[in-house]
């Protein structure tokens, strides 16, 4: 079975510096994908940033990177130059590609931007 | 283009209570979720649809339905609400699994007294 952990139930970071939100999975399936989402205070889900097991680099979308460490089983989120608005919840899932499995999902990240 | 809209946004239910909640979209995805969101807990996956005329079960069915009416539409029934059901309920959809982003609907805030 599919399990996400993410170990750190809050973060706070200076403003406009580079901040890592980190997940590990575990997860027999050689095929699978990585997300994470974005839930402001204001409660909406938002996509940020997809990586596939088989993908040779990782993932970047403007501020956002993902440090994908296959063989130590992380996909850790890297937020450059932190902003006010990125203070937010962040969860990291994950789904299986073998079994179409749906999404399964950390319990998330408080973080705070501090000015 | 209104992408996934559940309905209501808020609910109060007294226990024993039934109610349905609402949800559909308009992006021609084939797949449906319902989720549960509870603080500590992040997401927890009620029931799914991988599309039109199926229905699975997630981690948490206990104590809820579901109805796949058409591929536009998903819904989710309590038919006896208990307190333990108090949570935010999140609809989402995505166009086949595998690499693509769920798509979420606002929420919907139910408390059970």
């Amino acid at each position: 079975a599919q399990k996400i952990t993410q170990t750190q139930p809050g973060m706070f970071v200076q403003e406009k510096e580079a901040v890592t939100l980190d997940c590990t999975y575990d997860t027999s399936d050689p095929s699978y994908g990585l997300f994470w989402y974005k839930q402001p205070s204001s409660g909406e889900m938002i996509f940020l940033i997809y990586q596939g097991s088989y993908d040779q680099q990782n993932a970047t979308e403007g501020r956002y990177s993902l440090n994908f460490q296959k063989a130590r089983k992380s996909a850790n989120l890297v937020i450059s130059a932190s902003q006010l608005g990125d203070s937010a919840m962040y969860f990291c899932a994950m789904r299986d590609f073998s079994g179409n499995t749906p999404l399964v999902f950390g319990k998330g990240t408080r973080l705070s931007v501090i000015a | 283009n209104a992408g996934v809209t559940q309905t209501p946004k808020f609910q109060v239910l007294k226990t024993g209570q039934s109610m349905t909640l609402q949800c559909a979209q308009d992006m021609n995805h084939n797949s449906m979720y319902w989720y549960r969101q509870d603080p500590g807990m992040g997401l927890r996956l009620i029931y799914y649809s991988a599309s039109e005329g199926t229905t699975d079960k997630g981690e948490v069915p206990n104590g809820y339905n579901v109805s796949r009416l058409n591929k536009r539409e998903f819904s989710l029934r309590l038919e006896s609400a208990a307190p333990s059901q108090t949570s935010v309920y999140f609809c989402a959809t995505d166009l086949d699994g595998l690499d693509s982003p769920l798509h979420f609907g606002n929420g919907t805030r139910l408390t059970v007294t």
